[in-house]
């Protein structure tokens, strides 16, 4: 089946950096994203990764794929105030001439001074 | 660019009246997409349509449909609301010929049935 978990919570304090973990179901998954929500607003493309590949960075962001466990993680380092949102995690794949990604339930990340 | 453009913002319905969500693209993409978001159950598909002139169910389908008018356009319409539609609903689109096959998403319709 198809299923993307990850945990509902996470705090931290500004400055420290934010790890947000993510597992997924389908090995076949051509792309693992990352969106952000912040308050009021829809979901913005944060950041992706090829499946065939271990890592990501970009700024102060970086992405680490285990394919073998099929966990995902994104993480934030010198988390501000800003980056105060829910997270969520999808997996994606091209299916049927559309599409598809399966979300995972999001993470709400809190940062606290 | 606007990109995935949602109307209305906000709505306050009562239970048994029907409305219709609007959303349109200027991305030029294929395939759109409508989800619904409740507190702690993250995005649910409600219908998609891969290109235009067609259309699916998606996980959560029952109450609503959809029509895709053109490329641009995608509606969903609730014939007869119901307190369990309350929710945040949004559109998205895709192409799929992009390097990441990711969606864009509009920012939102939140919904309210009483």
């Amino acid at each position: 089946g198809e299923d993307v978990e990850q945990s509902l919570f996470l705090s931290v304090r500004e400055g420290d950096s934010s790890v947000i973990n993510c597992t997924y179901t389908d090995s076949s998954s051509t792309y693992l994203y990352w969106y952000k929500q912040e308050p009021g607003a829809g979901l913005q493309l944060l950041t992706y990764i090829f499946s065939n590949m271990d890592m990501k960075q970009d700024q102060r962001l970086t992405v680490l794929l285990n394919k073998k466990d099929k966990h995902l993680s994104l993480r934030i380092a010198d988390t501000q105030t800003g980056d105060s949102a829910i997270y969520f995690c999808a997996e994606g794949k091209a299916s049927g001439g559309y599409n598809k990604l399966i979300f995972g339930a999001g993470t709400r990340l809190a940062v606290h001074p | 660019n606007a990109g995935v453009t949602q109307t209305p913002k906000f709505q306050v319905l009562k239970t048994g009246q029907s409305m219709t969500l609007q959303c349109a693209q200027d991305m030029n993409h294929n395939s759109m997409y409508w989800y619904r978001q409740d507190p702690g159950m993250g995005l649910r598909l409600i219908y998609y349509s891969a290109s235009e002139g067609t259309t699916d169910k998606g996980e959560v389908p029952n109450g609503y449909n959809v029509s895709r008018l053109n490329k641009r356009e995608f509606s969903l319409r609730l014939e007869s609301a119901a307190p369990s539609q309350t929710s945040v609903y949004f559109c998205a689109s895709s192409k799929p010929q992009t390097s990441n096959y990711g969606y864009t998403f509009g920012s939102g319709t939140r919904l309210t049935v009483v």
